[in-house]
């Protein structure tokens, strides 16, 4: 079945550090795809998506560029801060199945210092 | 514009008493519905989703139950909790019509059975 791996965290950086968390994703159709970000004692946000191959999504300077060639969806952000500290999470879903369901990483906890 | 709410946002509660959590979504109709729950250390694990009224999958056998009883109501329910129950509950909603997008989160109920 469809799956997504993250890399295991938790990650720390500096304040302005480069930032990369690496996704990888196993589908049998072609899926959308997505990250989530969970701050402290929240619920998840969508940060961003792209919807097929070699689309790139963006908010709030991160990235993420759909590798359908390496089945990627890594997470990049030139410059974190400390407000940046959060979980987050890739996740896919399958298209034209009415009802499927988004299918999570584990999360990547990030910890920014300043 | 659409709201999601979910409540309470705690409970404490004992090896073998009931549950029901509530999650409502306005400003939309016939949304797709999704409970998922977030062990510690354990990322997201989908518990049950529903695309109508009274339609209800379950995606892990275990002790909890759903049902949406109207359009924007979806509630989780367990007639004895177990301590493995614990964990960070999360309602979310989603519409198919403009194809598989992302999901909107609920601020999530945080459950502890003692």
């Amino acid at each position: 079945g469809d799956s997504v791996t993250q890399m295991e965290g938790p990650v720390t950086l500096s304040e302005e550090a480069f930032l990369t968390i690496n996704c990888t994703y196993t589908a049998t159709g072609y899926p959308s795809l997505f990250w989530y970000v969970q701050y402290p004692g929240e619920g998840l946000q969508l940060l961003l998506k792209a919807t097929k191959a070699d689309d790139k999504g963006s908010n709030k300077g991160f990235e993420a560029t759909y590798r359908k060639e390496t089945t990627s969806f890594h997470l990049e952000k030139g410059s974190v801060q400390v407000s940046d500290s959060a979980v987050y999470f890739c996740a896919l879903r399958d298209s034209n199945q009415a009802g499927t369901a988004l299918i999570f990483g584990k999360g990547t906890t990030l910890s920014v210092s300043s | 514009s659409q709201t999601i709410h979910q409540w309470p946002a705690t409970l404490v509660q004992p090896v073998g008493s009931p549950l029901s959590l509530e999650c409502t979504v306005e400003g939309t109709s016939n949304p797709n519905l999704y409970w998922y729950r977030q062990a510690a250390g354990r990322g997201l694990q989908l518990l049950f989703y529903s695309v109508g009224i009274g339609q209800i999958s379950s995606e892990v056998p275990q002790n909890l139950s759903a049902s949406r009883p109207q359009d924007r109501q979806f509630i989780l329910s367990s007639k004895k909790l177990l301590l493995s129950d614990s964990g960070f509950y999360l309602c979310a909603w989603s519409r198919e019509e403009s194809g598989p997008g992302g999901y909107t989160f609920g601020s999530g109920t945080r459950l502890t059975v003692v």
